[in-house]
């Protein structure tokens, strides 16, 4: 079993859709987790941090940590076709050397 | 324009030649980290430095691989001699100690035949 599991898609929506955005975990002494947007042939740009366990909110994106069920999600509302990328979730005990998911790979259709 | 410049961007080359890739960290940052994403494994840890001392090297195969900060402002990833399974892309990320974000550059993608 992988340390972090991420379904890998694709998963494609209607332009507007929400979007869920869902990784798993095995290491409960993960307390740092992030969120990375990674589009095709570019590398991976942060998209959302959060720290220990609760939701944190900006404009179309929403993260969620459950440490009690080692799962964390990303909401993306409103979805545009520019939203259409590989989402990267990351996870670190520490404040740096973070494991990463393989990635979902999404596409909004317009 | 502060960002991770990654050369090249592109590498073709025959198993058994050696390979060098180079990172320019963004003016500033104290770690650097380099990272190799295939479809299979995804993005992977090889090591990570912190003002230009290595940290952490325990994802790189040691046979092969060596990571090097020779400057604040460079870091070099050899593989000698390469095999085609070091087929992938590989990205250098740069950070601020205690800071939770890295910055990745481009990558650069290599193709060992």
């Amino acid at each position: 079993q992988k340390e972090v599991e991420q379904d890998p898609g694709p998963l494609s929506v209607p332009e507007g859709a929400i979007v869920s955005l869902n990784c798993t975990y095995s290491n409960s002494a993960f307390q740092y987790f992030m969120w990375y947007r990674q589009y095709s042939r570019k590398g991976p740009e942060l998209l959302m941090y959060t720290y220990s366990s609760g939701n944190k909110e900006d404009g179309r994106f929403t993260a969620q940590v459950d440490k009690s069920s080692k799962y964390i999600s990303l909401f993306i509302r409103d979805s545009q076709p520019s939203d259409s990328a590989t989402y990267l979730c990351a996870m670190s005990e520490f404040s740096q050397n973070f494991v990463f998911g393989p990635g979902t790979r999404l596409s909004v259709l317009p | 324009d502060a960002r991770v410049t990654q050369t090249p961007r592109h590498k073709v080359t025959e198993m058994g030649q050696e390979v060098t890739m180079r990172c320019q960290p963004i003016l500033g940052h104290n770690t650097v980290f380099w990272y190799r994403q295939t479809m299979m494994q995804g993005l992977e840890l090889l090591a990570y430095f912190r003002n230009r001392a290595p940290l952490d090297d325990s994802g790189m195969p040691k046979d092969r691989f060596s990571a090097e900060m020779p400057d604040a402002t460079l870091a070099t990833l050899k593989i000698q001699p390469s095999e085609p399974r070091d087929s992938a892309v590989y990205f250098c990320a740069s950070g601020l100690q205690g800071n939770t974000e890295a910055f990745f550059g481009q990558g650069t993608r290599l193709t060992v035949v």
